[in-house]
């Protein structure tokens, strides 16, 4: 079956930096996805990769391993408005996205 | 970027009752559409594909008599949940695929509380 895993919640200080790892198995592989999602809203498309390698934008990076099935969101200079939940996404070999759980992120002051 | 126009982003509903969610495309043409729910907690669900011009394929497990879906034209698409009951309180959440075959669009979310 297809699969994708991100850790549940994580907690981090205004300022530092944070990390979100994801890890996918799925039926082909068309490229991966993040969003995202503060509670009560739409999630927000934040990156795209499809190609080995890290794409920085910002604040945010976003890495990719194909042949791990692994990914890591990169938050920098994290700021209170970061707290929301985090999607990671795959489109697999039929374009459909396959979405993870999500993960929480708190940031404290 | 692209925007896609979700109405009503809440609605309260008697059980029993129906009611119809909108997703609109407003600066280009949608052919596909889809729906999610997303229960609270979790991740995004997907329900439906709307095709414009013909029947939605629906997941397995959704119920094509209980939540309708209409893609009438290149800009609307709308999903009636049926006969609504307290378990059918949810978010959600439309998205159209972008220009690219890759983003997606999404529009607001609905969330609908049957009580």
């Amino acid at each position: 079956g297809q699969n994708i895993d991100q850790p549940t919640e994580m907690t981090a200080t205004e300022g530092a930096i944070v990390q979100i790892n994801c890890t996918y198995q799925t039926s082909g592989f068309n490229g991966l996805f993040w969003y995202q999602q503060h509670a009560g809203e739409a999630p927000t498309f934040l990156s795209y990769n499809v190609l080995d390698g890290l794409e920085e934008k910002g604040r945010f990076s976003s890495f990719l391993s194909r042949s791990k099935g692994y990914s890591y969101l990169l938050l920098k200079e994290l700021q209170m408005k970061d707290s929301a939940s985090y999607l990671c996404a795959v489109l697999d070999s039929n374009y459909q996205l396959i979405w993870g759980a999500g993960t929480k992120l708190i940031i404290k002051p | 970027g692209a925007v896609v126009s979700q109405h009503p982003s809440r609605v309260i509903c008697k059980s029993g009752t129906s009611v119809k969610i909108e997703c609109r495309s407003l600066d280009f043409q949608a052919t596909t559409m889809f729906w999610y729910r997303q229960f609270p907690k979790q991740s995004l669900m997907l329900m439906a594909t709307s095709n414009e011009g013909s029947k939605a394929t629906y997941e397995q497990g959704v119920e094509k008599d209980k939540f309708l879906i209409n893609h009438a034209s290149l800009t609307l698409s709308t999903l009636t949940v049926t006969s609504a009951h307290p378990e059918d309180s949810s978010f959600y959440i439309c998205s159209a695929p972008g220009s690219r075959t890759t983003e997606a669009f999404f529009g607001q979310g609905t969330r609908l509380t049957v009580v």
